[in-house]
């Protein structure tokens, strides 16, 4: 099966401009999320979707971030305007079922967004 | 508080040795415990998921434990080789049934010498 897809791969701008990323499941996967990787950290989670659902976007700083899943399929995360401190690797993962039924989580390679 | 704390920080082995990380968790209600692969520049790769009730999980040359009195696993890979050089992630799912959410550690950085 084709794995989780993610574009850009990295992306350079500069603070106060915006960026969005896309990410592309696993076909049939029901759960998305989106997590920050900052260097030398785990993965933490901004959101996650459940079908086209927001099921938890407790860490999403949304006077600054957004993210959308339409028809439950593909997702785009948006910042807007970025913060020096958003320097990070963002990480899309799928599964199929909730991870509470161990069902695996798939990630995609993410995007490496360095913001000056 | 939720909490996945692995160990050591970083190891540096010589190919063909044997190795083993911790991880130690402070979550409740457990569901499951996840140890994830990461190379640089990758996303994570899933090497095991282990449940309550499960004390060994086996993947290839890696082989996890699971201890849910003492809240402690193992990752232990054997006969290591120079791809075995990543970051390795302890993972726990804390779970109910109207949420679930996965607790993240913060890894532990693996180089392999020849």
């Amino acid at each position: 099966e084709a794995g989780v897809a993610q574009s850009p791969r990295y992306k350079i701008i500069e603070k106060r401009q915006s960026v969005a990323f896309w990410c592309n499941p696993i076909s049939g996967h029901a759960t998305l999320y989106w997590y920050q990787q900052i260097l030398g950290q785990g993965p933490k989670l901004l959101i996650q979707f459940q079908n086209n659902g927001v099921v938890d976007d407790s860490q999403l700083p949304k006077d600054r971030f957004s993210a959308e899943r339409l028809k439950g399929v593909d997702s785009t995360l948006k910042i807007q305007p970025a913060k020096l401190e958003d320097s990070a690797v963002y990480l899309c993962a799928s599964s199929l079922n909730r991870v509470l039924y161990n069902s695996p989580l798939h990630f995609g390679n993410g995007t490496r967004l360095t913001v000056t | 508080k939720n909490q996945v704390e692995q160990s050591p920080q970083s190891l540096i082995i010589l190919e063909g040795k044997n190795c083993t990380l911790q991880c130690n968790y402070t979550v409740s209600p457990f569901s499951n415990l996840r140890w994830y692969k990461q190379d640089t520049g990758r996303g994570p790769v899933s090497l095991t998921i282990m449940t309550f009730s499960e004390n060994t999980k086996s993947n290839g040359r890696y082989t996890a434990t699971l201890d849910a009195d003492t809240k402690q696993s193992s990752l232990h890979i054997t006969a290591s080789q120079l791809s075995d050089s990543a970051s390795y992630i302890c993972v726990v799912s804390a779970g109910s049934y109207n949420t679930d959410k996965l607790i993240f550690g913060t890894g532990t950085r693996l180089q392999v010498f020849p």
